[in-house]
Formats: structure tokens, sequence, C-alpha cells
């Protein structure tokens, strides 16, 4: 069974790039990685998801290593309102197997 | 994209009541989740409920104290039954898209228990 570890807290200023990173050992095969971010009195909310390699979207991007046991989500250019929490998550529900969420990593940026 | 909607928002009960939890969602879906999340804390699986079956259910949490109904492939409920304060907590609802498989949440209930 997967287990999520991600470091419970970070600060940056604002227009440097952020990179959050995510152990998950014992990832199975057919898991996905996805990351949400949730601001306060919101659900969480998709920001990427990746199997392997790299994925970038408009607004993050995603570095798996071959192993997969770990993932990195990078957050280019913070600003103020990136502040919320970040969760990896390793699993898909589709797939039958569990949803495996991270403790949440809250990412406070300053002017 | 899905939109969920969540009813009550908020809500405080007293201890030994229940309260129903009502999940809407503005297009059909198989697949949905129910979440537990403490504050400060990160979200619990408590089942997945998929239409036209029973819902499936995490270690430690049981039907009898959290019952869930999936009628149709838009809409959700979620009963918190007698109640205590260990409770207390924001209950959400989320979606999974098939394709992509990412989820969709509502807001949240907020429920405090006294």
């Amino acid at each position: 069974l997967a287990k999520t570890t991600q470091p419970i807290s970070m600060d940056s200023y604002e227009g440097q790039e952020v990179n959050i990173t995510c152990s998950h050992n014992n990832i199975a095969t057919n898991d996905y990685i996805t990351w949400y971010q949730q601001f306060p009195s919101q659900g969480p909310r998709f920001i990427i998801q990746g199997y392997k390699t790299k994925v970038t979207n408009e607004v993050a991007s995603l570095f798996i290593p071959a192993d997969r046991k770990s993932s990195t989500l990078s957050l280019p250019r913070v600003s103020l309102s990136d502040t919320a929490v970040y969760y990896c998550l390793v699993g898909v529900g589709y797939s039958n197997y569990q949803l495996i969420w991270g403790a949440g990593t809250k990412l406070i940026i300053k002017p | 994209s899905a939109v969920i909607s969540q009813k009550p928002s908020r809500d405080i009960c007293q201890r030994g009541t229940s309260l129903t939890i009502q999940c809407q969602v503005d297009s059909q879906v198989t697949m949905m989740f129910w979440y537990r999340q403490q504050p400060g804390q990160s979200l619990t699986l408590i089942a997945t409920a998929n239409q036209g079956s029973e819902a499936t259910y995490e270690s430690g949490f049981v039907i009898d104290k959290f019952p869930i109904s999936r009628p149709n492939l838009t809409f959700s409920t979620l009963t918190v039954s007698n109640m205590s304060p260990e409770d207390s907590s924001i209950y959400l609802c989320s979606v999974e898209d098939p394709r992509s498989y990412e989820q969709y949440f509502g807001p949240g209930t907020r429920l405090t228990v006294t």
C-alpha cells in the first residue's frame, strides 16, 4: 500500500520558483500521481497529473523520476495568490486502488 | 469539468442527532466520493458511491454510521448518524472524470456537533 510523504510547510517569495516533493514508496503500477491546491473554506482544486517523466500545463510542471517513488510539483514565478495547501494524491478511483492523499504542504508566499 | 454543490454549507447539531448532507452535480457521473477533513488535516476518504450499487466504505467507516444514497448519476447524500463531537469536521463530496481521472470537489459542509 502506497504511503505519501510531503513537507508540512514551505515558504518562498513572489517571483520565485517553488518545488514541492512528495515521496510515495510502493506506488502501484497503475497509479497516477495528482496534485491539488486547496484554499481555506474551499474544496481542493486539480493542478496537474502525471504517470511518469514530465508533464507541464499552464500553471505547473510535474516531474516524476523513472522509479516513480517520488514526484515534484514545480510552480514557476509564484505570487501571493499561490499561498495555499498543496496535496499529492496517489491512485485513481476508477482503478479500484486506494486513493492515498498526502498530509499536505502549506505554502506561504511572501512579498 | 463538473460543478458540485453541497447542502447545507454548515450546521451545528446536537449530540445524538443525525444530519444528511446533499451533493448535487451538474452532469452525470458514475463515481462519487465522500471525504472527511478535520481542520488543518488532509482528506480522509469515507466511501466511494457508484450509482446502482452499494457504497464501498474505507477502513474505519461503517454504513450504520455513514449511510450513503446514490439514487441517480447527479445526486448523492451522506448521513452522519448518532453524532458525537468527534464527528465535527468538514465533509466533502467529489466526482472523478473517467477520462482524465481528475477529481472535482464540492465546497464542503462544515459540521459542528455540540
